[in-house]
C-alpha cells in the first residue's frame, strides 16, 4: 500500500507569513495529488488538487507544487490569515484508495 | 450543490444496541465512501461504493455493515460495537467520471461515542 509521509505536524506563523507543508509517497502509480482542510468539527474539505500530467497549481493565495521524479507535493499558502488554522491532510491517490497523510496543525497567530 | 449529509450528528449506544449511520448526496456522484477518524489521526478508509456495489473492503470487523441502496444514499449499519469504535465516521462521495483521480466531497461526519 501507499506510505505517505506529511511534515511538518504542526506550524505556527505569524498572520501574512507564508506557510509550506510537504508531502511524500511511495507509489509511483499515484497521479492524483488533493489537499484537504479539516476544522473542528467538520470534515475534510478539498482546497486544492493537482495532477499527475501538471507540475505547479495555483488558487489565489494557495498553491502546490508536484514534483514526481522525486515522489512529493507541497502546499504554499502565501499572505496567511487566521482563518485559515486549521489541519491540513495530504492525500495521494492510488486508484480508488486513499491515503492521508498525519496532517499538519496550523495555526496562524494574529 | 457540492453537498453530502450526514445523520445523525452525533449517536451514543451501547456495546448491545443496533444503531445505523445514513448518508446522503445528490451531486449524481457513483462512488460513496465510508472513513474512521479517531481523535488526532488522519481518517482511514473502510469501504468503497463502486455504482452501487462494493468495491472495497478495507479489512474492516462485520459489527459494521455498509448497504448502498442507492445511488444517493449509503448507510453504515452499527452491531455489537465495542469503546475503541468510539471515533467521527465520514462519509464522501467522488464522480467516478476520470478514473481514479475524481475529486472526492466529504460530510462533516456522526460523532460516535460507544459506552
Amino acid at each position: 500500500g501507499e506510505n505517505v509521509e506529511q511534515h511538518p505536524s504542526t506550524l505556527s506563523v505569524q498572520e501574512g507569513d507564508s506557510a509550506v507543508i510537504k508531502c511524500t509517497y511511495s507509489d509511483s502509480a499515484s497521479n492524483y495529488f488533493p489537499w484537504y482542510k479539516q476544522e473542528l468539527g467538520k470534515g475534510p474539505q478539498l482546497i486544492i488538487d493537482i495532477r499527475s500530467n501538471v507540475g505547479e497549481k495555483k488558487d489565489q493565495r494557495i498553491a502546490v507544487t508536484l514534483n514526481k521524479t522525486a515522489k512529493h507535493f507541497s502546499l504554499h499558502i502565501t499572505e496567511t490569515q487566521p482563518e485559515d488554522s486549521a489541519v491540513y491532510f495530504c492525500a495521494p491517490r492510488e486508484d480508488q484508495k486513499v491515503t492521508f497523510g498525519i496532517g499538519t496543525k496550523l495555526q496562524v497567530i494574529p | 450543490d457540492t453537498e453530502v449529509t450526514q445523520t445523525p450528528k452525533h449517536l451514543v449506544m451501547g456495546m448491545t444496541n443496533k444503531k445505523s449511520l445514513k448518508c446522503e448526496q445528490h451531486m449524481g456522484h457513483r462512488a460513496m465512501y465510508w472513513y474512521k477518524q479517531k481523535a488526532k489521526k488522519p481518517p482511514e478508509l473502510m469501504f468503497v461504493y463502486s455504482y452501487e456495489k462494493l468495491s472495497i473492503n478495507e479489512s474492516v470487523p462485520s459489527r459494521f455493515s455498509p448497504e448502498c441502496p442507492n445511488s444517493s444514499l449509503l448507510n453504515l449499519h452499527l452491531h455489537a460495537l465495542q469503546p475503541e469504535d468510539s471515533a467521527l465516521y465520514l462519509c464522501a462521495s467522488s464522480q467516478l467520471g476520470r478514473q481514479y483521480t475524481d475529486t472526492q466531497y466529504f460530510g462533516p461526519g456522526t460523532r460516535l461515542t460507544v459506552l
